[in-house]
């Protein structure tokens, strides 16, 4: 049984580029939580996404969007990059919105330049 | 509001016992502990809810004291594999808040032989 996945692993841009990073939830799983982590901080809650829609937001501005598919995956897409959003970038799922243990992926390693 | 860990860092020998702490300032619903070792996905360890429950899984246990709005996890007779980064997430009480964790900063722990 397959966890989560993402891809890419790791990705290097420049300032003012866009981004699209993407997550396979675990098999059965239908919620898709994105996390910024950066370096030697905690996660940071971007957003959620079930059934299609976006249910919660962190403090983010909207240059961080998303996006869930039928099959449950899901897309994080980040626009007019800085280099503040090098971090890494975890996708966590969990079966509905109710207080759930969380599976994360193991990220991809953004870097902007 | 970010929770506060406690201590930021602490080096055992195997065998040897460790608490780490986590303290809100704002009311809590549950609390969730997770381990992540470097370079890896944080694991989930346990969910803790309001109520003052002590759980446990091996020889890692936690508690939970809603009234305190804190959490101690208990790690005993460590072993190697339990070095890593250990981090608390809390969880709004406004209901259906489940998958959007607030972590904490994290603490280290390292176990040697």
């Amino acid at each position: 049984d397959a966890g989560v996945t993402q891809s890419p692993t790791h990705l290097i841009k420049t300032r003012g580029q866009q981004v699209t990073l993407r997550c396979s939830p675990k098999s059965g799983h239908d919620t898709v939580s994105w996390y910024q982590q950066a370096l030697g901080q905690g996660p940071q809650f971007i957003f959620q996404y079930y059934e299609e829609e976006e249910r919660q937001r962190g403090n983010f501005p909207d240059r961080f969007s998303g996006h869930q598919f039928p099959n449950y995956s899901s897309e994080l897409n980040v626009n007019a990059l800085w280099l503040g959003d090098s971090a890494l970038y975890l996708c966590a799922s969990s079966f509905g919105t109710g207080t759930e243990k969380l599976f994360f992926g193991s990220g991809t390693q953004l870097s902007v330049l | 509001q970010q929770p506060v860990q406690s201590p930021q860092a602490v080096i055992l020998r195997e065998g040897e016992d460790a608490v780490i702490n986590c303290s809100s300032s704002k009311a809590l619903y549950s609390v969730h502990w997770y381990r992540q070792k470097h370079g890896e996905a944080p694991v989930f360890l346990m969910i803790l809810l309001k109520g003052g429950e002590q759980k446990g899984h091996e020889k890692i246990s936690a508690s939970f004291n809603e009234k305190k709005q804190q959490s101690s996890l208990y790690l005993t007779a460590s072993q190697l594999s339990y070095s890593g980064t250990y981090f608390c997430g809390t969880e709004d009480p406004r209901g259906n808040q489940g998958g959007k964790l607030i972590f904490g900063q994290g603490t280290e722990l390292s176990v040697k032989p």
